[in-house]
């Protein structure tokens, strides 16, 4: 298994640029995440799906969509690149909400110019 | 704000020392976890305690939990230099799917 993969590892964008930060899991688990990391701050939880189909708001969800089509893939869309959204994010997977640990991704290093 | 406070922020210690690092919450959770991250990398799963439970042991790591006082506390006991990272807690709060982090401890064990 690969376990939880993300890409790209690193993204230079310039303010008002679009994109997608991709995740994958191979372990087929109802629940993925997105986390943002700052430093100083933790993770901080974007936003989260149960399920293909259902997707749900964390903590800090402005600026960014999720789509959930398949058990397998979340990709989060940044819809208009800021600086404040320069950061290291993270994907997780987890057999189920509140359900034993969750896996994590190699996370991606976002740079907003 | 964070539902999870780790204290100390940085903590430095010898080989062969033990390490206790402290995770305090804010609200009513169903499962607390700790996980550990080495620079630039993803997080690593250490050990889950669920609400019910006081004490937990995996190896070297005894976890601890007091629900009455929204606290948790991890120790490494005979840390090796192999231990440096950063420790976070994580909630599972109770009647949603959100875990929330705190901002972790950065543990440094010199050799």
């Amino acid at each position: 298994n690969a376990g939880v993969t993300q890409t790209p590892k690193f993204q230079v964008l310039k303010t008002g640029q679009s994109m997608t930060l991709q995740c994958a899991q191979d372990m087929n688990h109802e629940y993925m995440s997105w986390y943002r990391q700052d430093p100083g701050m933790g993770l901080r939880l974007i936003h989260y799906s149960v399920g293909a189909g259902i997707t749900d708001q964390g903590e800090v969800p402005n600026g960014y969509n999720v789509s959930r089509s398949t058990t397998e893939d979340f990709p989060l869309r940044l819809l208009s690149a800021a600086p404040s959204q320069t950061s290291v994010y993270f994907c997780a997977s987890r057999n189920r909400a509140g359900l034993g640990e969750q896996y994590f991704g190699p996370g991606t290093r976002l740079t907003v110019t | 704000s964070q539902q999870g406070e780790e204290d100390p922020q940085a903590l430095s210690i010898q080989e062969g020392e033990n390490a206790t690092m402290n995770c305090s919450y804010k609200t009513s959770i169903n499962n607390l976890q700790w996980y550990r991250q080495n620079s630039g990398r993803g997080l690593v799963h250490l050990i889950l305690i669920r609400s019910n439970e006081r004490e937990k042991h995996s190896g070297r790591l005894r976890v601890t939990l007091d629900t009455s006082k929204k606290s948790s506390s991890l120790l490494i006991t005979a840390s090796r230099a192999a231990d440096t990272a950063s420790y976070f807690c994580a909630t599972d709060l109770t009647g949603g799917f959100k875990t929330i982090f705190g901002a972790g401890t950065r543990l440094f064990v010199k050799a």
